[in-house]
């Protein structure tokens, strides 16, 4: 069974300053890792995803992430925090064994200050 | 495109009761999966469905259950409801092609509040 782990359940950043969100998968098969961002009673907006590939991805918003397959890891990094970028993350994992599942971390608050 | 629709946007019921939730995925898209989301457990997979078939089910007790359309709409039931059902229920879709998991777009949930 594939899951995922997300470090620190809150992170605080200053406007423009590194954004760094954790998360380390567990999963028995090449995994499918996605980055998901759910603002205040919204639902999940994909910012991006793993599958096959290039292992530096791009999303929207100036997000990337890494896929480190010795690490089993795929941190979420933006260079420069937008007070927009104020919301909740949330990383998750599919092993396309189980359909179309997801299985999600527990999520990280992020909040940038002024 | 249109994105994932979810109705209703909020329900309230008490303890006892049944409800239905309704899904129309994006136009095409034949894989919808449901969601389950408590500040307490977080977001956890109710189950999938594809082609009016459930393929995947997760860790949930029989009162919740869901089928799907002809036309790929998707509803979930969950009858004899509990305090504990409150929840943000989330529907997605995915656009099912050849090779493995892709991603899924989600709907704005629907918010249950059991009283």
């Amino acid at each position: 069974a594939q899951s995922v782990t997300q470090l620190g359940s809150h992170v605080s950043v200053s406007e423009g300053a590194l954004v760094l969100l954790r998360c380390n998968y567990s999963s028995s098969v090449p995994p499918y890792l996605f980055w998901y961002v759910q603002y205040p009673n919204q639902g999940l907006q994909l910012l991006l995803k793993y599958t096959t590939g290039a292992t530096l991805v791009k999303g929207i918003n100036g997000f990337e992430a890494e896929f480190k397959k010795s690490e089993t890891s795929f941190h979420l990094t933006k260079p420069s925090a937008h007070m927009s970028d104020a919301a909740e993350y949330f990383c998750a994992v599919s092993d396309g064994n189980s359909g179309y599942a997801l299985n999600f971390g527990k999520g990280t608050s992020l909040l940038v200050t002024p | 495109k249109a994105g994932v629709t979810q109705t209703p946007r909020y329900l309230i019921k008490t303890r006892g009761q049944q409800v239905t939730l309704s899904c129309s995925p994006i136009s095409g898209h034949r894989s919808v999966s449901w969601y389950q989301q408590t500040p307490g457990q977080g977001l956890q997979f109710l189950f999938e469905y594809f082609s009016e078939t459930q393929r995947n089910k997760g860790n949930f007790p029989g009162r919740f259950s869901g089928r799907q359309f002809s036309n790929s709409r998707s509803e979930m039931n969950v009858s004899t409801l509990e305090l504990g059902d409150s929840a943000l229920y989330l529907c997605a879709s995915s656009l099912v092609g050849g090779g493995r998991s892709i991603e899924q777009f989600f709907g704005p949930g629907t918010r249950l509040t059991v009283l």
